[in-house]
C-alpha cells in the first residue's frame, strides 16, 4: 500500500530564506509525482508535475526533483516571500489515482 | 480556459438531510476524479470517471454516497444521508488523459451539524 509522508508538518522561517520541503513513498512504482500548493479556504494549485522518467522540474523560484528509487522528491523554494505561506502538498500517482501526503504548512514571517 | 469549477463552495446541513455537491471539469477532460479530506487527515481518493463510466470507485466510504455524470459532462456527487462524519472538504479533478496532470477545483467545504 503506497503511503506519501511530508516532514516537516509545519515550518515558519524568516522571509528571504531558501527552504526544502521532503517528501517521501513507501512504493517507487509511481507514474509521476506532483506538488500542489492549498492556501485556506482555496482550492489546490499544482506547481509542479514529475513524470517517473524525470529527475526535475523547475518554476520560476521552485525547483523539485524526484529520486524514485529510493522513494524521494524534495521541493525547493528559492528566495521565500510572505506570498508562499501557505500548505504544500505532495502526490504521487499510482494507476488512475493520487495519494497524497498530510502537507507542510509553511508560514514565511515578514 | 476555464478551470475545474465546483458548487456550491460550503454547505452546513443538519444530519439525516441530504446534499448533492456538483463539478463542472474543464471541457474536453473526460476524466473526473473525486477526493475529500476529513479533518486531520490527508486528502483521499473516492472515485473516478472516464466520460461517464466509473473507473473505479473503490474509494466511496458506503452506500450513502452517490456519483453520477452525465453525459460524460459535469458530475455530482450525493450524500443521503449525511452523517457527522461526512463533515470536510470535496475536491474534484479533472484531467484530458492518463499521465497528464490533475486540475483541481476549489472544493466544497460540508459541514454536517
Amino acid at each position: 500500500k503506497q503511503e506519501v509522508t511530508q516532514i516537516p508538518a509545519a515550518l515558519s522561517v524568516p522571509e528571504g530564506e531558501n527552504l526544502v520541503l521532503n517528501c517521501s513513498f513507501t512504493d517507487s512504482a509511481i507514474y509521476n509525482l506532483q506538488w500542489f500548493r492549498q492556501d485556506p479556504g482555496k482550492g489546490l494549485t499544482s506547481l509542479l508535475l514529475i513524470q517517473s522518467s524525470q529527475r526535475e522540474q523547475t518554476s520560476g523560484r521552485l525547483n523539485a526533483s524526484l529520486d524514485k528509487s529510493s522513494g524521494r522528491s524534495t521541493l525547493y523554494i528559492a528566495a521565500s516571500q510572505p506570498g508562499d505561506s501557505a500548505t504544500y502538498l505532495c502526490a504521487v500517482r499510482r494507476d488512475d489515482k493520487i495519494i497524497f501526503g498530510k502537507g507542510t504548512r509553511l508560514h514565511i514571517l515578514p | 480556459e476555464a478551470g475545474v469549477t465546483q458548487f456550491p463552495s460550503h454547505s452546513v446541513i443538519e444530519k439525516g438531510q441530504t446534499v448533492t455537491l456538483r463539478c463542472d471539469p474543464i471541457s474536453g477532460h473526460d476524466n473526473l476524479y473525486w477526493y475529500r479530506r476529513v479533518m486531520g487527515k490527508e486528502i483521499k481518493f473516492l472515485l473516478h470517471f472516464v466520460k461517464e463510466s466509473k473507473q473505479d470507485e473503490s474509494g466511496m466510504p458506503n452506500n450513502r454516497f452517490l456519483a453520477e455524470r452525465t453525459g460524460g459532462t459535469y458530475s455530482t456527487l450525493k450524500v443521503q444521508p449525511a452523517e457527522l462524519e461526512d463533515s470536510g472538504v470535496y475536491f474534484c479533478a479533472s484531467s484530458p488523459y492518463l499521465g497528464y496532470g490533475y486540475t483541481f477545483g476549489s472544493g466544497t467545504r460540508l459541514t454536517v451539524v
